[in-house]
């Protein structure tokens, strides 16, 4: 069975300093990985996804994460941080077996102080 | 494209009441999804649909329940509301295009229903 865990589930930042949110997996098969975010009184939003290639992933607004296999994470990460990053973000995996589902972790939520 | 939508937005519902949370999704995708959101406990999925008439169990179906007549509409019906079933429900879809590897498009989801069973 797949499992998510994100270390943290608060971590405050001020602005223009890293963002370091992680986030470790257990899959039976190599996985598809995911962070979304949610903003206050929203659904979610994909940030970027890990699938195949090359491990170090970009996403929107400045975000990346890098699959390690060896250490079985997916930290999300960025380099400046910005008031407006202020949010909850999840990770999330699902298989390559032909599970069409989403694991979730259970959130980081982000403050970034001024 | 309005994308995935929800009604309603928020709702009360005395214990034992029924309702049925709609969803609707203008991208002619393949698959829907239902999922409840718990304060610090993520996402955990309710039902799932594969296409119209198709439909399985997530991780917590007990209490509720789905049908899926056409690509667009994805309802979640609740029978017998309790307390247990105040949460946020969050509709999502993925367009699951054959020829591709399973899983790896986006999941899109909508604005969220807030339920209160009181």
């Amino acid at each position: 069975a797949q499992s998510v865990t994100q270390l943290g589930s608060h971590v405050s930042v001020s602005e223009g300093a890293l963002v370091l949110l992680r986030c470790n997996y257990s899959s039976s098969v190599p996985p598809y990985l995911f962070w979304y975010v949610q903003y206050p009184n929203q659904g979610l939003q994909l940030l970027l996804k890990y699938t195949t290639g090359a491990t170090l992933v970009k996403g929107i607004n400045g975000f990346e994460a890098e699959f390690k296999k060896s250490e079985t994470s997916f930290h999300l990460t960025k380099p400046s941080a910005h008031m407006s990053d202020a949010a909850e973000y999840f990770c999330a995996v699902s298989g390559r077996g032909g599970s069409e589902k989403l694991v979730f972790g259970k959130g980081t939520k982000l403050t970034v102080n001024p | 494209n309005a994308g995935v939508t929800q009604t309603p937005k928020f709702r009360i519902l005395k214990i034992g009441q029924s309702m049925t949370l709609q969803c609707t999704q203008d991208m002619n995708h393949n698959y829907m999804y239902w999922y409840r959101q718990d304060p610090g406990m993520g996402l955990k999925l309710i039902y799932y649909s594969v296409g119209a008439g198709i439909t399985d169990k997530g991780e917590v179906p007990n209490g509720y329940n789905v049908s899926r007549s056409t690509t667009e509409d994805f309802p979640l019906r609740l029978e017998l509301a309790a307390p247990s079933q105040t949460s946020v429900y969050f509709c999502a879809s993925r367009s699951g295009l054959a020829g591709g590897p399973h899983g790896t498009d986006t999941q899109y989801f909508g604005p969220g229903t807030r339920l209160t069973v009181l």
